[in-house]
């Protein structure tokens, strides 16, 4: 079974402060995939970031960063300089097989991140 | 491209109604998904289909029927509606329903049962 463990249930920072999203996650497989989505207030989930079990580089895209640990089991997610816009719910999931032939996204309880002005 | 669609956004139901919940994708992808999310609860799969003509359940089918009607379509039916299934349901999509894919979300439905 697969377990995504997001522990961080609601995180506040003020503007402009660093602010890292823990996720860490359970699977048996060698092969699977990590995701980050965004929740903004007005509900939609937005795709962030996709990256593969082999891939353990760590990816920036501009005020993001993502850290993968194999070896911790960890995926996560760091915003600098955060600002009001990023203040959203974030969920962690993760990929794997799920057995009959299919894969399944299994997500963490996500965390929510107030950025205050 | 409009992406996934919903209809509708919210809706309102008593005990026993039933509804269908409506979701289209213009991405010409094969899988089609529909999860229901609970406060602190994350996303859980109710069911999906990897492919036109297939559904299968996840891991929260009790009360809900689906149709693939075609490959756009994939409509979510509660046929007497309970108070627990009071939630936010999203459909989302992906090319193929294999391990590299990226699942794309449509904007919700939030749905009341009174």
């Amino acid at each position: 079974a697969q377990k995504v463990t997001q522990a961080q249930t609601e995180i506040s920072v003020v503007e402009k402060e660093d602010v890292t999203l823990d996720c860490v996650y359970e699977t048996r497989d060698t092969t699977y995939y990590l995701f980050w989505y965004k929740q903004p207030p007005s509900g939609e989930l937005v795709f962030l970031i996709r990256r593969n079990s082999f891939d353990e580089q760590n990816e920036i895209s501009g005020r993001y960063s993502w850290n993968f640990q194999k070896s911790t089991s960890s995926f996560n997610f760091t915003i600098t300089a955060s600002q009001v816009v990023d203040s959203a719910v974030y969920f962690c999931a993760l990929r794997g097989y799920s057995g009959a032939g299919s894969y399944q996204l299994t997500f963490g309880k996500g965390t929510k991140l107030s950025v205050i002005p | 491209n409009a992406g996934v669609t919903q209809t509708p956004k919210f809706q309102v139901l008593k005990t026993g109604q039933s509804m269908t919940l409506q979701c289209a994708q213009d991405m010409n992808h094969n899988s089609m998904y529909w999860y229901r999310q609970d406060p602190g609860m994350g996303l859980r799969l109710i069911y999906y289909s990897a492919s036109e003509g297939t559904t299968d359940k996840g891991e929260v089918p009790n009360g809900y029927n689906v149709s693939r009607l075609n490959k756009r379509e994939f409509s979510l039916r509660l046929e007497s509606a309970a108070p627990s299934q009071t939630s936010v349901y999203f459909c989302a999509s992906s090319l193929e329903g294999s391990l590299t894919d990226t699942q794309y979300f449509g904007p919700g439905t939030r749905l009341t049962v009174l």
